[in-house]
């Protein structure tokens, strides 16, 4: 079956502005994760979802990241007024549930100039 | 507060070698799981492994095989007569059950290059 997908795969924006990273889950999972990676370090957690609902937002950095998932399924990760140190590799990904394994998405590369 | 350390931040072998990756852990959970995941060149994270912490048993997949230590919090990935495409970033992680939900803290990684 697919995998998880990410897009953009690129984004470069300007500082200030507001983007949107989507991530698409595989199939039937029901819980789905935003970790950011920056070059040379391992991923960092953001937010954890089980089905709708935001089940562990304390990884988020600040007031300016928000994300989503209405459905249950898709999630978008927003941020607003974004600056230069937001510049990192976003990475989604899902599993069948709490404490399964997690299966990761390509990542959005955000390049704020 | 979980960690994971993976002191080894660059190794370079030659093909065929053997290479042992060294992943510790820190925790307070009794029930955590540990994994392992490679990052080619192309970025994408590919699961290689999960362990629970009530199985110590040692696995082996085809080259790869893994060592499980709850006495020193260890979990070490080997990788017999490596390839060059075995070339990455191998990142150790660990979630525990309770403590922290289902969040993966992963260690800095280690970049294996492997020269033919």
């Amino acid at each position: 079956g697919a995998g998880v997908s990410q897009t953009p795969s690129n984004k470069v924006t300007e500082k200030g502005k507001y983007v949107e990273l989507r991530c698409d889950p595989i199939s039937g999972h029901t819980a789905l994760y935003w970790y950011r990676q920056s070059l040379g370090q391992g991923p960092e957690f953001l937010i954890y979802f089980q089905g709708t609902g935001a089940a562990d937002d304390s990884g988020l950095p600040n007031d300016r990241f928000f994300a989503v998932r209405p459905e249950g399924s898709v999630s978008t990760l927003k941020i607003q007024r974004t600056e230069r140190g937001d510049s990192a590799v976003y990475l989604c990904a899902s599993s069948r549930g709490r404490g399964e394994t997690q299966y990761f998405g390509p990542g959005t590369r955000l390049l704020v100039l | 507060a979980q960690k994971v350390t993976q002191a080894q931040t660059e190794i370079s072998v030659v093909e065929k070698e053997d290479v042992t990756l060294d992943c510790v852990y820190e925790t307070r959970d009794t029930t955590y799981y540990l994994f392992w995941y490679k990052q080619p060149p192309s970025g994408e994270l590919v699961f290689l492994i999960r362990r629970n912490s009530f199985d110590e048993q040692n696995e082996i997949s085809g080259r790869y095989s893994w060592n499980f230590q709850k006495s020193t919090s260890s979990f070490n990935f080997t990788i017999t007569a490596s390839q060059v495409v075995d070339s990455a970033v191998y990142f150790c992680a660990l979630s525990e059950k309770e403590t922290s939900g289902s969040r993966l803290t992963f260690g800095e990684g280690t970049q294996l290059t492997v020269n033919p």
